[in-house]
């Protein structure tokens, strides 16, 4: 089955620093990739979406500036959080899906196992 | 805009027994996929089961089988004969054809008691 590997699984960074959170699609081509943030006991809020080849789709109330997103290759996105703060602390989700308008069949929105980034 | 409801934030029942999940929706649209996904405590979600709303017949896969009701716009989780390891979140999702954006309800907390 499709496989999204998403590393780190935890990062602690200093504030002020940036993160780079990679996200793979290992066994398929993933044309859109989408981030989520999750705070504690909540569900998943979509922070962007990404299509390869072109920029991202920011969902509003999400600052683009600090959240870089990246998808540069049809197996590959990375978030980037730049001049992370405390308040940035939070568990980071991405998901990858094939062919665009379709969850039929084998294709299925495949989660990677998440990132959680704390911020000092 | 199409919103996705759990009334139950929080559920416990007893190994071997039957429990069912609510989740209601709203949309306009009429061409859609409905999940029900699993996040246990690792974290790593998991696609329990997929709903498409041309379907009449109702998803089953295993234990898992859903109550997919279309008018009333509501679609139903059935776990049978629950399993420890069936302790998670589960959150209920929704996304039209052609769209990009999957909608997530706020989760429903299910302990499994041994």
């Amino acid at each position: 089955g499709a496989v999204v590997s998403q590393h780190p699984s935890r990062v602690i960074c200093k504030s002020g620093t940036s993160v780079k959170i990679e996200c793979r699609s290992l066994d398929f081509q993933a044309t859109t990739m989408f981030w989520y943030r999750q705070f504690p006991k909540q569900s998943l809020m979509l922070m962007a979406t990404s299509n390869e080849g072109s920029k991202a789709t920011y969902e509003q109330g999400v600052e683009k500036d600090k959240f870089l997103i990246n998808h540069a290759s049809l197996t590959l996105s990375t978030l980037t959080v730049t001049s992370a703060h405390p308040e940035d602390s939070s568990f980071y989700i991405c998901s990858a899906r094939g062919a665009r308008g379709t969850y039929s069949g084998a294709n299925v929105l495949t989660f990677g196992a998440g990132s959680r980034l704390t911020v000092l | 805009a199409q919103t996705v409801t759990q009334s139950q934030p929080e559920m416990s029942v007893q190994e071997a027994e039957t429990v069912t999940l609510s989740c209601t929706y709203d949309t306009s649209e009429n061409n859609y996929y409905l999940f029900w996904y699993k996040q246990p405590p690792s974290r790593q979600m998991i696609l329990v089961i997929r709903q498409e709303a041309y379907k009449q017949q109702n998803a089953t896969e295993n234990r898992f089988s859903v109550n997919f009701q279309k008018a009333a716009k509501s679609f139903s989780l059935k776990i049978s004969d629950s399993q420890l390891g069936d302790t998670a979140m589960y959150f209920c999702a929704f996304v039209v054809f052609e769209d990009d954006k999957i909608i997530f309800g706020k989760g429903t907390r299910l302990h499994i008691l041994p």
